[in-house]
């Protein structure tokens, strides 16, 4: 049973170009959240995908957007980058939202903006 | 808003002893779970322990064991007979009962186990 997966490992880009990160959840999840951790921090929350819908979103602007295909899988895109965009990006999966069920994060995406 | 303070940027502890990684919350949520993820420098994050808050008693995995005081927003984190394997960057977590699995992190505690 394959778990959370993302791609790429890695990225390099410069600042002003735009990125897509993605992500394809553990199977029979339905649900995926998206973070950011910067190197020394905590994952952020970002915003998280159910039914190909945006249902919750985290203190991030819009540069950041996203999208959920019918099989579940996600996307997160970064337009305009800025330097402080370098991080992890982790991607985690779940069951239907409502009472907690567990997430369960993929390995990341390391995103170096120079 | 909630906040999770983790106030141990690095601790260390030598193989088969035991360990003890704090965690305070700040929330004004009545219903929540509060989770201890481990990240090891392969960087995968992977569920350590969860405690939920309604529950009195502490949660226990093996090895892994909790001490929840609801009162004092505190839940630290004790490691028994610590192993090499342990090694790793470990952050407390928190999410409110119903808001669809958003977790607020803590900024973490990196664990080195010696021989």
């Amino acid at each position: 049973d394959a778990g959370v997966t993302q791609s790429p490992t890695h990225l390099i880009k410069t600042r002003g170009q735009q990125v897509t990160l993605r992500c394809s959840p553990k199977s029979g999840h339905d649900t995926v959240s998206w973070y950011q951790q910067a190197l020394g921090q905590g994952p952020q929350f970002i915003f998280q995908y159910y039914e190909e819908e945006e249902r919750q979103r985290g203190n991030f602007p819009d540069r950041f957007s996203g999208h959920q295909f019918p099989n579940y899988s996600s996307e997160l895109n970064v337009n305009a980058l800025l330097l402080g965009d370098s991080a992890l990006y982790l991607c985690a999966s779940s069951l239907v939202p409502g009472s907690y069920n567990e997430q369960f994060f993929g390995p990341g995406t390391r995103l170096t903006v120079l | 808003a909630q906040t999770v303070t983790q106030s141990q940027p690095e601790m260390s502890v030598q193989e088969a002893e035991t360990v003890t990684l704090s965690c305070t919350y700040d929330t004004s949520e009545n219903n929540y779970y509060l989770f201890w993820y481990k990240q090891p420098p392969s960087r995968q994050m992977i569920l350590v322990i969860r405690q939920e808050a309604y529950k009195q008693q502490n949660a226990t995995e093996n090895r892994f064991s909790v001490n929840f005081q609801k009162a004092a927003k505190s839940f630290s984190l004790k490691i028994s007979d610590s192993q090499l394997g342990d090694t790793a960057m470990y952050f407390c977590a928190f999410v409110p009962t119903g808001t669809a699995s958003k977790l607020t992190f803590g900024t973490g505690t990196r664990l080195q186990v010696t021989l």
